[in-house]
């Protein structure tokens, strides 16, 4: 079984509205949590971290639920520019363990 | 310092050549991390450094890859005898003492082996 899993999408959605999607990670002592987000043939880039009483940054969501062990993101009021790779990750110690990604489009 | 810094950015290679790549990560950061990405997959762990110690490698790392740190600030990936299946973004990361804020990435070098 993968570290981390996600729904690898895709999900197309149009400008405006808001999707939304999830990980499940299988280490109950995972420490911290975060959300990369990845354009095409670039490096990974921190988007957010996840804290368990769930947390905002403008338009996007995270959630954090220990005891299922999943994460979510939700995009608000989409973006054109919001189209990428969300990576889901997981801190176990010193070590960062990243799922597949889910795509996300966001059509005009 | 504006963050962490890989060369080259795309190398080609012929089948069974040496290929070593170059990390440069931000200066305060004592944590450097390798990662490898093909196509549709999230960044795998290859190993770790904790200034010039490889405290860890993964088991993806066969006996053509080997890393070092020498002091502690740069890092080196080396792969001999390169194969058709090493063909994949190598990522390389820093971190303070915690991980708990996430790594840096650097742009990566891609490797294509043909």
């Amino acid at each position: 079984r993968k570290e981390v899993e996600q729904d690898p999408g895709p999900f197309n959605v149009p400008e405006g509205a808001t999707v939304a999607f999830n990980c499940t990670y299988s280490n109950s002592a995972s420490q911290s949590f975060f959300w990369y987000r990845q354009d095409c043939r670039k490096e990974p880039k921190l988007l957010m971290s996840v804290y368990s009483s769930g947390n905002e940054d403008g338009r996007f969501t995270a959630q954090l639920n220990r005891a299922s062990q999943y994460i979510s993101l939700l995009i608000r009021d989409s973006k054109l520019s919001d189209s990428a790779t969300y990576l889901c990750v997981v801190n176990n110690d010193y070590k960062l363990s990243f799922g597949a990604g889910t795509t996300v489009t966001v059509r005009a | 310092d504006t963050g962490v810094s890989q060369n080259p950015r795309h190398k080609i290679t012929k089948r069974g050549q040496n290929v070593t790549f170059r990390c440069d990560p931000i200066s305060e950061h004592n944590r450097l991390y390798w990662y490898r990405q093909t196509l549709g997959q999230g960044p795998e762990f290859l190993t770790y450094f904790q200034n010039e110690a490889q405290l860890e490698k993964s088991r993806l790392l066969s006996d053509r890859f080997s890393a070092e740190r020498p002091k502690g600030s740069f890092s080196t990936l080396e792969i001999q005898r390169t194969e058709q299946g090493d063909s994949a973004m190598y990522l390389c990361a820093s971190s303070s003492w915690t991980a708990n804020y996430g790594y840096t990435f650097g742009s990566g070098t891609r490797l294509t082996v043909v």
